[in-house]
């Protein structure tokens, strides 16, 4: 089993303050890295899927970047608002015949108003 | 609407009582996968499946049997559930191609309690 492991585990921030956790993965062999979203009482939606060393995408106030040589990504999140509150969770696949997905704890984000 | 969706969402069951948990979706995705979620293990995959009649094990597959007669159906069966399989369970599809380089759609989930 592939070890994907995401820090913090939890985190506390004011509304309005940036924030960026880690996920971090083998650099091995690497295929693709997803980021999700997921709400309490809700299901897990999809944030980026990212393939390429370097990659960078951004979707309104929350971007994630990639590095697949040192294996890590960062999730940042701007300007963090209240209804940003929720588990963030990475996972990655290593390509060539692995169809899993392993994904990580996740890092639970409040924010508080 | 594009969605996947699983059935039931609560189910409260007694140990070695067969069940199914229904998962069905309706973006014509040829990948599909089962995830189970445990507080502080986080989401595990079970089983998945590349097409119709295609399937291979996830991580945790013990005590789980699947099928894909269908595309748009994957159901998870637990034979003879046991309490340590009481978990929240999460079905997920995405489009082939290359499957994981593009993001999955999950269900609404399933709690399952096994007493």
């Amino acid at each position: 089993i592939l070890n994907v492991e995401q820090s913090p585990q939890s985190l506390h921030v004011q509304e309005g303050d940036s924030t960026n956790f880690t996920c971090s993965f083998p650099s091995s062999n690497f295929y693709a890295l997803h980021w999700y979203r997921w709400e309490t009482a809700k299901s897990p939606e999809a944030l980026f899927v990212m393939t390429l060393n370097g990659d960078e995408k951004k979707k309104g106030r929350i971007s994630a970047t990639l590095n697949t040589k040192e294996g890590y990504s960062y999730l940042y999140i701007k300007g963090s608002q209240p209804e940003d509150s929720a588990t963030y969770l990475c996972a990655f696949n290593s390509g060539g015949s692995n169809y899993k997905l392993t994904f990580g704890k996740g890092t639970l984000l409040t924010v508080n108003p | 609407e594009a969605q996947v969706t699983q059935n039931p969402r609560y189910l409260i069951t007694v140990t070695g009582k067969k069940l199914t948990v229904t998962c069905s979706q309706n973006m014509n995705h040829e990948y599909m996968s089962w995830y189970r979620q445990d507080p502080g293990l986080g989401l595990r995959q079970i089983y998945y499946s590349m097409n119709v009649e295609v399937t291979d094990k996830g991580d945790v597959p013990e005590g789980y049997k699947v099928s894909r007669k269908e595309k748009r159906n994957f159901p998870l069966i637990l034979e003879s559930p046991s309490p340590n399989q009481t978990s929240l369970y999460f079905c997920a599809s995405n489009t082939m191609g290359r499957p994981l380089s593009y993001e999955q759609y999950f269900g609404p989930g399933t709690r399952l309690t096994v007493t």
